[in-house]
């Protein structure tokens, strides 16, 4: 399908490793959106982008969390040295511009589960 | 950092029942969205929200925004298996110039018996 995408789906890792996680939007959405999802609760802002602008990065939780779109249109979203309670679902989402009115819509990947040991 | 309360945070009904979900505030929205969510995937948007008082329909959903534009609220009727999922509601800051940043609630957690 032309759906968000991201990869892997699945990733554990041992502390203190540093992870990637990718991000494919749909063709065309010039703005990409990362989040953190915890089981049964909702999407918690991470950052975003315009293109290959990162428009808002307040939501990282510390300077481990690092994410780059330098061609508009992949992301990757990278933690560093990653410890046990950055262990949760990652999702991005991408739309066509997070500032073209209210009707924005966000199109969300199926999220990377992140589980550190 | 604008903040949206959903209630309640779960609900377990039986198959035929009617329900409604609230989405509060303190702060006003220039636009509410509600999104559903499956178990696995990710969040998929049902209704966009603008005016004060607004009503939609979409089926046996009707969403409603206050005319503060600081809650609303998800009426089902007749609720179904199907209906099962995490309903989110995430509103957009009235002064969001160049950025758009939406702010979602916790969501709230529906299981309809069959």
């Amino acid at each position: 399908g032309a759906g968000v995408s991201q990869s892997p789906r699945y990733k554990v890792t041992k502390r203190g490793q540093d992870v990637a996680l990718r991000c494919d939007p749909i063709s065309g959405h010039v703005s990409l959106y990362w989040y953190r999802q915890a089981l049964g609760q909702g999407p918690e802002f991470l950052t975003y982008f315009n293109y290959e602008a990162q428009q808002d990065k307040s939501g990282l939780p510390n300077d481990r969390f690092s994410a780059e779109r330098p061609e508009g249109s992949i992301s990757t979203l990278t933690i560093q040295r990653t410890e046990q309670r950055d262990s949760a679902m990652y999702r991005c989402a991408s739309s066509l511009m997070g500032r073209q009115g209210p009707y924005n819509e966000q199109f969300f990947g199926p999220g990377t589960r992140l589980t550190v040991l | 950092t604008q903040l949206l309360e959903q209630s309640p945070q779960f609900l377990s009904i039986q198959e035929g029942e009617n329900l409604t979900v609230y989405c509060n505030s303190s702060s006003v929205f220039s636009s509410l969205q509600w999104y559903r969510q499956e178990p696995g995937e990710g969040p998929v948007l049902l209704v966009t929200v603008v005016t004060g008082g607004e009503v939609k329909k979409l089926k046996r959903l009707t969403f409603q925004f206050g005319d503060a534009r600081k809650d609303s609220s998800l009426h089902i009727t007749a609720a179904q298996p199907g209906d099962t999922g995490l309903y989110l509601c995430a509103g957009r800051p009235p002064s969001s110039g160049g950025s758009y940043i939406p702010t979602f609630g916790r969501g709230t957690s529906l299981i309809v018996h069959p």
